[in-house]
């Protein structure tokens, strides 16, 4: 059973361009999150989704970033006219079932570098 | 801000000595989880204790739970070189995962 796939593991793009970052989570789970790491410092939480319904987006930020799990293919989180301070490692993870126990498998992450 | 907070936020040790990093957090939890970080890497899930676990074991690592104190505390023991890691505490469940700050850790061969 793979685990959570992200890719590209490393993107890179200039100011202004746009950023799309895919995560696959693991077979037989239908619950993703996305969570950002600035550098020497923890992940924050930014959106929690199920095929095709975002539950939860309260750590996204207002404009230009937004994410999508469709019922086909991987959760998708697109980041608008990026700026330098976008830069950061991007993780996904998943879990199967609705559960306050359940643990999170989390995927190697993009690292997102702006120029 | 965030739930909780690592104490301390590094710690170098030699090899074969035991690690203890700490976790504050503010609200009440259903749980508390233990994640692993290495450089560059993505997150490893260790260990996970319920509200109404005052200790759990796992191999080499032990942590205790205080609810009274918001607070838990991970014990490497018997560090070794491959231990190098961040450590960060989360609490939270299905919805969402609050992760501390991090405890980086060193063990020096």
């Amino acid at each position: 059973n793979a685990g959570v796939m992200q890719n590209p593991r490393h993107l890179v793009r200039r100011r202004g361009q746009e950023a799309r970052l895919r995560c696959s989570p693991m077979k037989g789970h239908s619950h993703v999150y996305w969570y950002r790491q600035l550098p020497e410092e923890g992940l924050k939480f930014m959106v929690y989704l199920q095929k095709e319904n975002i539950i939860d987006e309260s750590g996204m930020p207002k404009e230009r970033f937004s994410a999508e799990f469709p019922k086909e293919g991987p959760s998708i989180l697109r980041i608008q006219q990026v700026v330098r301070g976008d830069s950061a490692a991007y993780f996904c993870a998943s879990s199967p079932l609705r559960d306050q126990n359940n643990e999170q498998f989390f995927g190697p992450g993009t690292r997102l570098t702006v120029l | 801000s965030q739930q909780g907070e690592e104490d301390p936020q590094a710690l170098s040790i030699q090899e074969g000595e035991n690690a203890t990093m700490n976790c504050s957090y503010k609200t009440s939890i259903n749980n508390l989880q233990w994640y692993r970080q290495n450089s560059g890497r993505g997150l490893v899930h260790l260990i996970l204790i319920r509200s109404n676990e005052r200790e759990k074991h796992s191999g080499r690592l032990r942590v205790t739970l205080d609810t009274s104190k918001k607070s838990s505390s991970l014990l490497i023991t018997a560090s070794r070189a491959a231990d190098t890691a961040s450590y960060f505490c989360a609490t939270g469940g299905y919805q969402k995962v609050t992760f501390g700050t991090g405890t980086k850790l060193q063990v020096i061969p």
